[in-house]
């Protein structure tokens, strides 16, 4: 077990151009969370997948945001034509969905800058 | 909707004293409560949980006790240390939700 990993740490892209964000969660983790979170705030909900399915979005997730989770293993985060406002700390989370109590296992996050 | 409420900090502590970090929450049905901590350059951690009223979570010497009568989940320490300086996250899940929701954040800091 090595833990929720994201790739990259850092990404300081300009504005307008994608980005696109990676989490490997825990092997045996059937759920997996996009969480962002904004400097002295709590992080933020934005989607969920339980294996490959995607189950809920937040309004936060504006269509410019995408996310996958393909063969319910690693996920991707994409942003298209990246705004100023998306500069966060974009973090991924995983559980095992086995009766609860649902404990959620973060990553180290992907720090986005856009300039 | 569910919701978390947490004392703002920072709270600026001496090695030894005691801690205490308020939270608060408002959740349709039972949710479980958590604690997850933060240090400088670090991702988040869990740090506690408790599951049901009453329920007592401890790790690292902290320790919060799930009050359903008064919708509450403070986080206590006898003796903090400045290795605890960090910022502190409550949480819940559950109830009306399939997503932690999380407080604002209390920040920490021990002095030696």
């Amino acid at each position: 077990d090595t833990g929720v990993s994201q790739n990259p740490r850092h990404k300081i892209t300009k504005r307008g151009q994608n980005v696109t964000f990676r989490c490997d969660p825990i092997s045996e983790h059937n759920r997996l969370y996009w969480y962002r979170q904004t400097l002295g705030q709590g992080p933020e909900f934005l989607t969920y997948f339980q294996n490959e399915a995607q189950l809920e979005k937040s309004r936060l997730l504006s269509d410019r945001f995408s996310a996958e989770r393909p063969k319910g293993s690693f996920s991707t985060l994409e942003i298209q034509r990246t705004e100023q406002g998306d500069s966060a700390m974009y973090l991924c989370a995983s559980s095992l969905e086995a009766g609860g109590p649902y404990e959620q296992y973060f990553g180290p996050g992907t720090r986005l800058t856009v300039t | 909707g569910d919701s978390v409420t947490q004392m703002e900090g920072p709270v600026t502590l001496s090695e030894e004293a005691f801690l205490t970090i308020n939270c608060t929450y408002t959740a349709t049905g039972y949710p479980s409560l958590f604690w997850y901590v933060q240090y400088p350059g670090e991702g988040l951690q869990l740090l506690l949980k408790a599951t049901k009223a009453d329920d007592k979570g401890s790790n690292k010497g902290f320790e919060a006790t799930y009050r359903k009568e008064t919708t509450s989940f403070h986080l206590e320490k006898g003796s903090v240390q400045v290795s605890d300086s960090a910022v502190y996250f409550c949480a819940l899940y559950g109830g009306a939700t399939n997503k932690l929701i999380f407080g604002t954040g209390t920040l920490l800091a021990v002095q030696p």
